[in-house]
């Protein structure tokens, strides 16, 4: 079965300063990862994704981040967070073959200014 | 908009009676996925469809719970005999995909349908 944890509820940052969202996961197989983004009464937005190749991968909105297959983890980062940036953080895992995506419990961003 | 769409966005309704939701994906993705959303926690997998076949199922959509794509196009979500804990947001989501691992692409997300059950 696939997993995934965010073992961080909530990620206080200062403005200008640079975040990490942490995830790590669980798979049988090769993993493909995920980021989205959640604002308040909104749908998912996706951010990145890591299927295969280069390690670290480049998303929107300035995110990063970076497979780690002896770790298991996946942490989102970004070198400079914004106040707009404020939001939940949602990591995702997809075993291959399956299709079903498992998610996080999500992490809370909340960036001071 | 070209994005995927919900309908509707907001549904209260009395325990005990049935509820449809609709979801229209974005024209050319094969893949629609249901999800479920409570608060305090991430999406958790209802069913995925790839074109007209629902190919997999949760155990958490129970008999109440069924979902049709009927022409491989839009899909339904029907609650029937709804309780107070179906009370969730309601997630659809669409994607591209095929046998090929780097042929697939993520998900997209609607808005979703915000379900209340009192």
């Amino acid at each position: 079965a696939q997993s995934v944890a965010q073992p961080e509820d909530q990620v206080n940052v200062a403005e200008g300063n640079p975040l990490t969202v942490k995830c790590t996961y669980s798979v049988s197989g090769n993993p493909y990862l995920f980021w989205y983004v959640q604002y308040p009464n909104r749908g998912l937005q996706f951010l990145l994704k890591y299927i295969t190749g280069d390690n670290l991968v480049k998303g929107s909105y300035g995110f990063e981040a970076e497979f780690n297959k002896s770790q298991t983890s996946f942490h989102l980062k970004k070198p400079s967070a914004l106040v707009s940036d404020s939001a939940l953080y949602f990591c995702a895992v997809r075993d291959l073959p399956y299709q079903k995506v498992t998610f996080g419990i999500g992490t809370k961003l909340q960036v001071i200014p | 908009d070209t994005g995927v769409s919900q309908d509707p966005r907001h549904k209260i309704t009395k325990r005990g009676q049935n509820v449809t939701f609709r979801c229209d994906p974005i024209s050319e993705h094969n893949r629609l996925y249901w999800y479920r959303q409570t608060l305090g926690q991430g999406p958790e997998f209802l069913t995925y469809f790839q074109n007209e076949a629902q190919l997999e199922k949760s155990r958490l959509l129970s008999d109440r719970f069924s979902a049709e794509r009927p022409k491989g196009s839009f899909s339904t979500l029907e609650i029937q005999r709804t309780e107070q804990g179906d009370s969730a947001m309601y997630l659809c989501a669409s994607g591209q995909g095929s046998g090929q691992r780097h042929q697939n692409t993520e998900a997209f997300f609607g808005q979703g349908t915000r379900l209340t059950v009192v």
